[in-house]
């Protein structure tokens, strides 16, 4: 099966820069999501890596280490919006779930 | 595009009474996937189809989940009986069955309060 461990809570302040960590375990690992979701919201997709290295969208970027099955969200210049919950989820070989984290509560303060 | 559709928003039943959620994914997509999500629990993966067949339903908590896709534009998710632990919010995601991110796409949620 897979398993992916994120924390539970981060608190930043407002144009701060913070990283969430997310790490994981699973065969066949395929590429590592991030995704956002709003108190009363649904999830919406941010980002994903399909190989090792950085992608930036914004002020948020991903990374992956696919040989440490470690992945992160960094988002920069931190905005009261910003404080959501963030998931990290897997997608393994050609199959079309993910697999979703536990999620981290972002609280950004002024 | 209208995104995911999920009806009703919002459900207050009776323990015991039948459940029936509905989706309507996202034209084109051919993944279809039912998530439950509580606070003590997350988000469950429920059941997924593709092509509208049935592919994983190890997520359905027992017997009384029924999932179904008669086609490629309509989804429902039955709970017959309802009882109050299925309480949550239940959302429909669509995606392209593809190669790449496999970016799911969310519906807003239905509330669903079993009393």
């Amino acid at each position: 099966g897979q398993s992916l461990e994120q924390p539970s809570e981060v608190t930043a302040v407002e144009g701060a820069i913070v990283q969430i960590n997310c790490t994981y375990q699973t065969s066949g690992f395929y590429g590592l999501s991030w995704y956002q979701q709003h108190d009363g919201g649904a999830p919406t997709f941010l980002s994903y890596n399909g190989l090792d290295g950085l992608e930036e969208t914004g002020r948020f970027s991903s990374f992956l280490s696919r040989s440490d099955s470690y992945g992160y969200l960094l988002l920069q210049e931190l905005q009261m919006k910003d404080s959501a919950s963030y998931f990290c989820a897997v997608s393994t070989g050609t199959a079309s779930k993910l697999t979703f984290g536990t999620g981290t509560r972002l609280q950004v303060t002024l | 595009d209208a995104g995911v559709i999920q009806s009703p928003r919002h459900e207050v039943t009776e323990m015991g009474q039948e459940v029936t959620l509905r989706c309507k994914p996202i034209s084109g997509h051919n993944s279809l996937f039912w998530y439950r999500q509580t606070m003590m629990r997350g988000l469950e993966l429920l059941i997924y189809f593709n092509n509208n067949v049935p592919i994983d339903d190890s997520g359905m908590p027992e017997d009384r989940f029924s999932a179904k896709m008669p086609n490629a534009s309509f989804s429902t998710l039955k709970i017959q009986p309802s009882e109050p632990r299925d309480s949550a919010v239940y959302f429909c995601a669509s995606s392209f069955l593809a190669g790449g991110p496999k970016t799911q796409y969310f519906g807003p949620g239905t509330r669903l309060l079993v009393l």
